[in-house]
């Protein structure tokens, strides 16, 4: 069985600051990971995604996020937040296998920049 | 052009009617699949259909019935609605499974049952 959680169902920054979003994932075997951004009344968009080799992985608009398997984690990052990214971030699981077809998804974190 | 695309766009309708949301992807992509996204924005898979066959269906009430009459489309007829029906609802297409295509989401249909 595979889970997300995710850290924090809001964070707030001030544009210019780092943005940092936290997600922590269960899988039985080796997993994909993938963070999507919504924005309002939109439907969801790829940021980026890991499956297999690098562990640092870079997506658009800035972001990037790192497979850490000995903490179970993948948090997103970006050096600069600017106003254009304040939306609804998910992390998302699949799995290997049949379960490959299936998206696990977090709660969401709510990111708002502040001028 | 529109890569995966829903309609209607909002729905409102009373409890007990049946409603059918429509897909419809020009990706070429071999994969389809139905979320819901709760009022608190979680969101949830629902069915899953590889070459029109389905993949993954999460335990969703009897009253959810997909059709895919070819791999471009991916419909969800409801019947019965509830009032708990109520969400938005995310069809989506990718390559493949996840370890090999990106999914691709449409824009969403509103569902309010009255």
């Amino acid at each position: 069985a595979q889970s997300v959680t995710q850290l924090g169902s809001h964070v707030s920054v001030s544009e210019g600051a780092l943005v940092l979003l936290r997600c922590n994932y269960s899988s039985s075997v080796p997993p994909y990971l993938f963070w999507y951004v919504q924005y309002p009344n939109q439907g969801l968009q790829l940021l980026l995604k890991y499956t297999t080799g690098a562990t640092l992985v870079k997506g658009i608009n800035g972001f990037e996020a790192e497979f850490k398997k000995s903490e179970t984690s993948f948090h997103l990052t970006k050096p600069s937040a600017h106003m254009s990214d304040a939306a609804e971030y998910f992390c998302a699981v699949s799995e290997s296998g049949g379960s490959n077809y299936k998206l696990t998804f977090g709660k969401g974190t709510l990111l708002t920049v502040n001028p | 052009d529109t890569a995966v695309s829903q309609t209607p766009k909002y729905l409102v309708t009373q409890m007990g009617n049946d409603k059918s949301i429509k897909c419809e992807q020009n990706l070429g992509h071999d994969t389809m699949y139905w979320y819901k996204q709760d009022s608190k924005k979680f969101l949830k898979i629902m069915f899953s259909y590889n070459n029109k066959e389905l993949i993954i269906n999460e335990t969703v009430p009897n009253r959810f019935s997909p059709k895919s009459p070819d791999k471009a489309h991916l419909n969800l007829h409801i019947n019965s609605l509830e009032l708990g029906d109520s969400a938005v609802y995310f069809c989506a297409s990718s390559r493949g499974g996840a370890s090999s295509g990106t999914q691709y989401f449409g824009p969403g249909t509103r569902l309010l049952v009255l």
